[in-house]
């Protein structure tokens, strides 16, 4: 079953503009992560946020927790062309050896 | 280079034809996992091991079976395949953090198979 729930579906940027994507889940989580899959290839992990943090940054990233809400922002700061893919989130419930994905986010930078 | 390793890539095939996908990590990963990608449905899990001689069901493992007899393989089987199971599969390993749970997954290419 699928625990994130991104939003939106499909994002269209201008180059150099900032991309914000979000996810919410359904139970109480271990970590929160983000992927990366460019179109077709396989996922690439960008940045794992624990359920105790709030805030995370990776260069370009930043991924924000609420556990509250159950919900998480990823937002990509001066896009570039090269960020044009699919973004996925994916939890991890407590006590479970499972990855869930959402069914990702669709972003397009345009030149 | 550590990466996972998948084959074939791309495979056609006919109902009912036996095949095995291979998946292979180079990193000592104790924990290798399945994936079947369809569109709007992400990524659902089918089956995944904790370890080697370790296996367990994950969303959607019915028409699937897998092993684990050594800790960098973990083939995926489908004894009777059929038209439903055409999809993008994904084989995937990490460390299990803390022996509890795992973290970071490494992702291999992808394989591509289509069932007539």
């Amino acid at each position: 079953s699928q625990q994130g729930e991104e939003d939106p579906q499909a994002l269209s940027i201008q180059e150099g503009e900032n991309a914000t994507m979000n996810c919410s889940y359904k139970t109480s989580i271990n970590n929160l992560q983000w992927y990366r899959q460019n179109s077709g290839r396989g996922l690439v992990h960008l940045i794992l946020i624990r359920s105790n943090e709030r805030e995370k940054h990776s260069g370009r990233l930043r991924v924000t927790l609420d556990t509250s809400k159950k919900s998480s922002s990823l937002l990509i700061t001066a896009s570039r062309a090269a960020d044009t893919a699919s973004y996925f989130c994916a939890t991890r419930r407590s006590n479970d050896y499972k990855l869930s994905f959402g069914a990702g986010t669709t972003v397009t930078v345009r030149a | 280079e550590a990466q996972v390793t998948q084959n074939p890539r791309y495979l056609i095939t006919v109902t009912g034809k036996k095949l095995t996908v291979t998946c292979s990590q180079n990193m000592n990963h104790e924990y290798m996992s399945w994936y079947r990608q369809d569109p709007g449905l992400g990524l659902r899990q089918i089956y995944y091991s904790m370890n080697v001689e370790v296996t367990d069901k994950g969303d959607v493992p019915e028409g699937y079976k897998v092993s684990r007899k050594e800790k960098r393989n973990f083939p995926l089987i489908l004894e009777s395949p059929s038209p439903n199971q055409t999809s993008l599969y994904f084989c995937a390993s990490s460390w299990v953090a803390g022996g509890s749970g795992t973290d970071t997954q490494y992702f291999g290419p992808g394989t591509r198979l289509t069932v007539l």
